[in-house]
């Protein structure tokens, strides 16, 4: 079945170290995104890229890196430089038809705490 | 001012309760609207599309003011598994895509 499936669902982190969360979709979705979620807050896009080998930061890149080296794969790497990197984090992916109505598929989510 | 505003509840309803949730948006360039459900510790799922015209999809109808920018979302006969929270999503063109969420409104049915 075609989906987004990001991994690990549940990761634990000492301060000062990286940590790299993975999201592969097999929907020949042109775009990916991440988002992180914090209690309370709605999404908020960390970086979004729309073809291969090209990327965009989002309103909170600071502290992230991304690389979209393939079409199906879009990793995101929490640097020690995030100051405050526990949250749920979700991968998403689009069409670029479907980037321009909205309409966005997310991963199943992938929980950091920094211990 | 927050560029979407929701009511973060939570909303606490009996089962058969027709509950009404509001989402105002401040980026008057806005062009596509959604509602989008969240389960707890779930990833978000498109509930449903909201044009100017409204919409309806079963038991949920979703209405667009562009004129005082807000979106509406009404659930009527509530089921116990309509318990989530409701993400008002605002998707606009200004200075390329962008795709905003509120933080949710929680909603609680009970028996």
């Amino acid at each position: 079945d075609g989906g987004i499936t990001q991994s690990p669902k549940y990761l634990f982190r000492k301060e000062g170290q990286n940590v790299t969360l993975s999201c592969e979709q097999n929907l020949n979705h042109d775009a990916m995104y991440w988002y992180r979620q914090d209690p309370g807050q709605g999404l908020r896009l960390i970086y979004y890229s729309q073809i291969v080998n090209d990327f965009q930061k989002g309103d909170i890149a600071e502290g992230y890196s991304v690389s979209r080296e393939k079409k199906e794969s879009f990793p995101l790497t929490v640097t020690s430089a995030q100051k405050n990197p526990t949250a749920f984090y979700l991968c998403a992916s689009s069409t670029i038809r479907t980037a321009n109505t909205g309409e966005l598929f997310f991963g199943e989510g992938s929980r950091l705490t920094v211990l | 001012r927050k560029e979407v505003e929701q009511d973060p509840g939570p909303f606490n309803v009996p089962e058969g309760a027709t509950v009404a949730f509001n989402c105002t948006y401040s980026n008057s360039a806005s062009q596509s609207f959604f509602w989008y459900r969240q389960d707890c510790r779930k990833e978000p799922k498109l509930l449903m599309s909201v044009y100017s015209s409204g919409n309806e999809d079963g038991r949920f109808t979703a209405q667009l003011n562009r004129a005082s920018q807000y979106i509406s979302l009404l659930i009527r006969d509530s089921k116990l598994s309509d318990s989530a929270t409701y993400l008002c999503v605002v998707n606009s063109l200004t200075g390329g895509f962008k795709t905003i969420f509120g933080a949710g409104t929680r909603l609680f049915v009970k028996a």
